[in-house]
């Protein structure tokens, strides 16, 4: 199957701190990449839908000024989650679609302390 | 409103034996459906995926069935291995943005 990269796979910030995370597929072109937000033992939240070239769709309830994504290529989309407070600690994963078919990243663990 | 209901919540196998895990859609216009399988601080992975005109879909132990009536579809797991235990998702898509719809997952555990 296609290969999407994530980046980091954990981070570690201080609270009020801004953190980026990369999403990148790796052998196929994404139109459209999604970021989603996982609980412990939970399902898949999904944040926001991004698109090459234009402005994300975020899901209801998610603020785009804290969590800013841009879809500057094809190949690679990132998340900023800005001032960053403990409640923001949690396990972030990206996908890219290809076709019918959506292919994750890694996933990156996030802690605010 | 959850559009993919998923069941069990949680299952134990025992090596050598089927484990099956089954979910139900709501939206008929849905016409694309993943399995997911994800391991503990892991992104979920493509294991197997299909399309309403299909029954039945298998690849190696992994087997998809599917009611199209019935609005139903459930994986397989033949011989199930302990590397098997992980959380398994199904998901439910359509055409257009294909931006899949999760059940809540089921956590499968194969004792040696």
């Amino acid at each position: 199957g296609a290969v999407v990269s994530q980046h980091p796979s954990w981070v570690i910030c201080k609270s009020g701190t801004s953190v980026k995370i990369e999403c990148r597929s790796l052998d196929f072109q994404a139109t459209t990449m999604f970021w989603y937000r996982q609980f412990p033992k939970q399902s898949l939240m999904l944040m926001a839908t991004s698109n090459e070239g234009s402005k994300a769709t975020y899901e209801q309830g998610v603020e785009k000024d804290k969590f800013l994504i841009n879809h500057a290529s094809l190949t690679l989309s990132t998340l900023t989650v800005t001032s960053a407070h403990p409640e923001d600690s949690s396990f972030y994963i990206c996908s890219a679609r290809q076709g019918a078919a959506t292919f994750f990243g890694q996933g990156t663990r996030l802690t605010v302390v | 409103q959850q559009q993919v209901k998923q069941s069990p919540q949680s299952l134990i196998v025992q090596k050598g034996g089927i484990s099956i895990i089954n979910c139900a859609y709501e939206n008929t216009a849905f016409d694309y459906f993943p399995w997911y399988q994800q391991f503990p601080g892991k992104g979920p992975a493509l294991l197997i995926a299909i399309r309403p005109d299909v029954s039945e879909k298998k690849e190696g132990r992994f087997t998809i069935s599917f009611n199209k009536s019935a609005k139903q579809f459930s994986l397989h797991i033949m011989d199930s291995q302990p590397g098997d235990s992980a959380t398994y998702f199904c998901a439910a898509s359509m055409g257009g943005s294909y931006i899949p719809t999760f059940g809540r997952g089921t956590s499968l555990i194969v004792h040696p």
